[in-house]
């Protein structure tokens, strides 16, 4: 089946840096990936839809000089959380689909990001 | 909003019983997706069923939708330990943009007990 891979898993750092979050479809072209972004027991909230070579939608009330999302090739797309503060502590996840009405959009494992 | 409802919120049940999930919505849509997250991970996908269709089976999964009632259901048969997981039902959209999209519903906690 379709492979996603996000790194890192998990990121520790302080408040005022800015982390880099990967997402790569690897065995796939990815025409459009998502990121989400995902607090505990709930669901999942759509921050913004990158296509490939085009600049990403946001969703309402997402930042996007906060959350940079570059989406370069058919297999890669990064999320950089700029000047991380503790209320962007939160598990962010992406996924990615090939071009078509209905196809299934594949996720990755997700990052888990702590700012202290 | 337009986020789906789940129902119920929390399931428990013993291996071997059925496991009934519900989702409701409130837009048109374009199909209707289910996912499953375990703890911690990403989600994996489960099941698509198109807006035109009512009924989709794959192995011990059927979902059933009925877009007159903008409602839905995920019914695992003979379940097992393993899959105890979250549930997501995501409605597949297309937004003002043109862009595919998926919109979550809030998720059923399924626990199945050995």
């Amino acid at each position: 089946g379709a492979v996603v891979s996000q790194h890192p898993s998990r990121v520790i750092c302080k408040s005022g840096t800015s982390v880099k979050i990967e997402c790569r479809s690897l065995d796939f072209q990815a025409t459009t990936m998502f990121w989400y972004r995902q607090f505990p027991k709930q669901s999942l909230m759509l921050m913004a839809t990158s296509n490939e070579g085009s600049k990403a939608t946001y969703e309402q009330g997402v930042e996007k000089d906060k959350f940079l999302i570059n989406h370069a090739s058919l297999t890669l797309s990064t999320l950089t959380v700029t000047s991380a503060h503790p209320e962007d502590s939160s598990f962010y996840i992406c996924s990615a689909r090939s071009l078509g009405l209905d196809q299934p959009q594949h996720f990755g494992d997700g990052t888990r990001l702590s700012i202290l | 909003s337009q986020q789906g409802e789940e129902d119920p919120q929390a399931l428990s049940i013993q291996e071997g019983e059925n496991a009934t999930m519900n989702c409701s919505y409130k837009t048109s849509i374009n199909n209707l997706q289910w996912y499953r997250q375990n703890s911690g991970r990403g989600l994996v996908h489960l099941i698509l069923i198109r807006s035109n269709e009512r009924e989709k089976h794959s192995g011990r999964l059927r979902v059933t939708l009925d877009t007159s009632k903008k409602s839905s259901s995920l019914l695992i048969t003979a379940s097992r330990a393993a899959d105890t997981a979250s549930y997501f039902c995501a409605t597949g959209t297309t937004s003002e943009t043109g862009f595919q999209k998926l919109v979550f519903g809030t998720g059923t906690r399924l626990l199945v007990s050995p």
